[in-house]
This record gives structure tokens, C-alpha cells and sequence, in this order.
């Protein structure tokens, strides 16, 4: 089954130990998305890329990267985990024909739980 | 700007008991897209339903069914003889179209946690 899958499902690290998360999908979509998202809260987008072409949420901190290799591939990347981003981390895909395309549906993966000690 | 608000940050039920989630959305567009999302406890976001803003009709699929209402703004989805399984997060959502909207941005609401009792 065409699927979005995140590795690992629950990652600890230590603050300001740098962590990165993984997300690969199968359905050949074209945009990739990463959220973050707290307890109790709404999902909260912090980037995503459109084919290649990165687009940062304009309040998402320095401290957030990502990259995206292939098609197949996204990763985030927080350099310096603090307290505060211990969060569930959402990878999304969707697939957009145009830059005036009409919203797909966004495919989301099963998330990773980061924790900070 | 974009805002999608749900009121009910929580209900609870009694198995079989009908449920009704609103959600109510501002944009100032034309055209956009409206979505519903299923969180479980497991976190998972499951795709529900995707419904574009020229298509009022209602939509049924088996014990769920949603009530769009362009006039109100409106797009609740309804449960219908709930079960335990249902008891999760239920986010509504909003998407524009449009070449500002490369990479269909979702707005969500602040999302309704259903408890459905035994």
C-alpha cells in the first residue's frame, strides 16, 4: 500500500543535542510537508517543500531545517533540541499539479514523539 | 486571512449516541477547500473527508456524514450511533487555491476531542 512513514516513531535526545527525523513516502507526491505539534494543540506547519523549492514558515525558528534529497525523502533537522520542542513531529504529502493547482489532499505519516531531557 | 474555529473542545457520549462536531471558517477566497482530519490516540492524522467550496451537497459515508453551509460558513460533520473506536481528535481544516497556495497550506481548527463511553 502506498504509505508516508516516519522513522522513528519515538526519539529521546538530550538538550541541545542535534536529532534528526525522517520521513519517506510512496505515493509519489510532489510537495512535502513537516508539522509540529504540542499537546492538546492543532498540527503547526513549519516548512514545506514544493518539488524541490524550500518554503519556511515565516515564525518557525532557525533551529529547524530540512532537506529533502529526493522525491522520496524529507528530513528535519533541529540542531540545538530545546525543552520546548518536545513536540509530535507530522510529515505530510500531497501532490499539486501547478502552482495554481487546486489543494490535494494532504497524506499524513504516523509521526514521530520527540523527547528533550 | 484564513481561520477555521471549532467551539466544542470536547464531548463526551454514550455508545450509540449520535455526535455532531461544527466548525466554522472565515476566508476571504472564493474558492478553498474544506477537510476534515481523525487523530487517534495512536497520532496519526487520517484524512476523512475533502469537500471544495462550489460543492454544497451533503456527503454521507457509512456512520459519517457532513453538513456544508456556505451561507453560515459552516461544515459539521455528524456521527452517527457512535462507537468506542470513534473516540478520538477530529480536526477540521481550510485550504485556498490559488498561486499564493503553492504547497495547499492547511489551516486547522483547534481540533474536538470525542469520548465515546462503553
Amino acid at each position: 500500500d502506498a504509505m508516508v512513514i516516519q522513522n522513528p516513531r519515538y526519539q529521546v535526545t538530550q538538550f541541545g543535542k542535534p536529532v534528526t527525523l525522517s520521513c519517506s513516502q510512496t505515493l509519489n507526491h510532489n510537495v512535502m510537508y513537516w508539522y509540529q505539534q504540542k499537546s492538546s494543540q492543532a498540527p503547526k506547519l513549519l516548512f514545506h517543500y514544493y518539488d524541490k523549492d524550500f518554503n519556511n514558515e515565516a515564525d518557525t525558528p532557525d533551529n529547524f531545517q530540512s532537506r529533502r534529497p529526493n522525491t522520496s525523502f524529507c528530513f528535519l533537522d533541529i540542531r540545538s533540541p530545546g525543552l520546548g520542542d518536545a513536540a509530535m513531529y507530522l510529515c505530510a504529502t500531497s501532490r499539486q499539479i501547478g502552482l495554481a493547482g487546486a489543494p490535494d489532499t494532504q497524506y499524513f505519516g504516523p509521526g514521530t514523539r520527540l523527547t528533550v531531557l | 486571512a484564513q481561520k477555521v474555529t471549532q467551539a466544542q473542545t470536547e464531548i463526551s457520549v454514550v455508545e450509540k449516541e449520535d455526535v455532531t462536531l461544527d466548525c466554522v471558517y472565515e476566508t476571504r477566497d472564493t474558492t478553498y477547500y474544506l477537510f476534515w482530519y481523525k487523530q487517534p490516540p495512536s497520532g496519526e492524522l487520517v484524512f476523512l473527508i475533502r469537500r471544495n467550496s462550489f460543492d454544497e451537497q451533503n456527503e454521507i459515508s457509512g456512520r459519517y456524514s457532513w453538513n456544508f453551509q456556505k451561507s453560515t460558513s459552516s461544515f459539521n460533520f455528524t456521527i452517527t450511533a457512535s462507537q468506542v473506536v470513534d473516540s478520538a481528535v477530529y480536526f477540521c481544516a481550510l485550504s485556498e487555491a490559488g498561486p499564493e497556495a503553492a504547497g495547499n497550506k492547511l489551516t486547522f481548527g483547534g481540533g474536538t476531542r470525542v469520548l465515546v463511553k462503553p
